[in-house]
């Protein structure tokens, strides 16, 4: 079965572009989590949706960040007006219920470079 | 916020070796993640566990939820266990109520065995 996936997996951005980061999570899932990982750190926590509703933005960094999942399923992770401090790998992660007390599905990652 | 601490943050080792991976946070949680992140950024998830101990393979996750602390050990370890080993825990406290969504992840330990 098809895990996680994200696209695209690399993107170079110059400062000030805007960009969108794509989560496929696993079908049926209800729970999606977008992280942030800098360069040789842990991944931050940005923000959680259960089903379609984002039910915890609070770790996004700041009003230029922007998630949704419409529909549910597919997520998409919006940035505008890219800084350089947005470079990093951004996380998406699936569970099959809700919140914490699922594993995490993670996919690959979509390695964000703003020049 | 939950605040992790991994130790030790970089930990090379001879193949064969017993390895022991420390975790500890700092508020009450229900459960914790332990993941494992190759060179190139992909993360599994290896175990899940709210209390006493679970074993996959060579694998072995304890946890003390009263001392907030958890260890990872790799038994008769192989070269192929060389990654990053991250330790994640809720975002809040079982007393924030609401759930927890999230991870707050640890900064990882980097570990290598050589052959």
């Amino acid at each position: 079965g098809a895990g996680v996936s994200q696209s695209p997996r690399y993107k170079v951005a110059k400062r000030g572009q805007d960009v969108a980061l794509r989560c496929d999570p696993i079908s049926g899932h209800v729970s999606l989590f977008w992280y942030q990982q800098a360069l040789g750190q842990g991944p931050e926590f940005l923000t959680y949706f259960q089903n379609e509703a984002q039910l915890d933005k609070s770790g996004l960094p700041s009003d230029r960040f922007f998630a949704e999942r419409p529909e549910g399923s597919v997520s998409t992770l919006k940035i505008q007006r890219t800084q350089q401090e947005d470079s990093a790998v951004y996380l998406c992660a699936s569970s099959p219920h809700r919140g914490f007390t699922d594993t995490q599905y993670f996919g690959p990652g979509t390695r964000l470079t703003v020049l | 916020k939950n605040e992790v601490e991994q130790s030790p943050q970089n930990l090379t080792a001879q193949e064969g070796e017993f390895i022991t991976i420390n975790c500890s946070y700092s508020v009450g949680i229900s459960a914790l993640h332990w993941l494992q992140q190759h060179p190139g950024g992909g993360i599994v998830s290896l175990f899940m566990l709210s209390s006493g101990k679970k074993k996959h393979g060579r694998l072995i996750a304890t946890i003390n939820i009263q001392e907030k602390h958890s260890s990872l050990h790799i038994t008769a370890s192989h070269p192929r266990d060389s990654a990053v080993y991250i330790c994640a825990v809720p975002v809040r406290d079982l007393g924030s109520g609401g759930g927890a969504d999230g991870l707050t992840f640890g900064k990882g330990t980097h570990l290598i065995i050589q052959p």
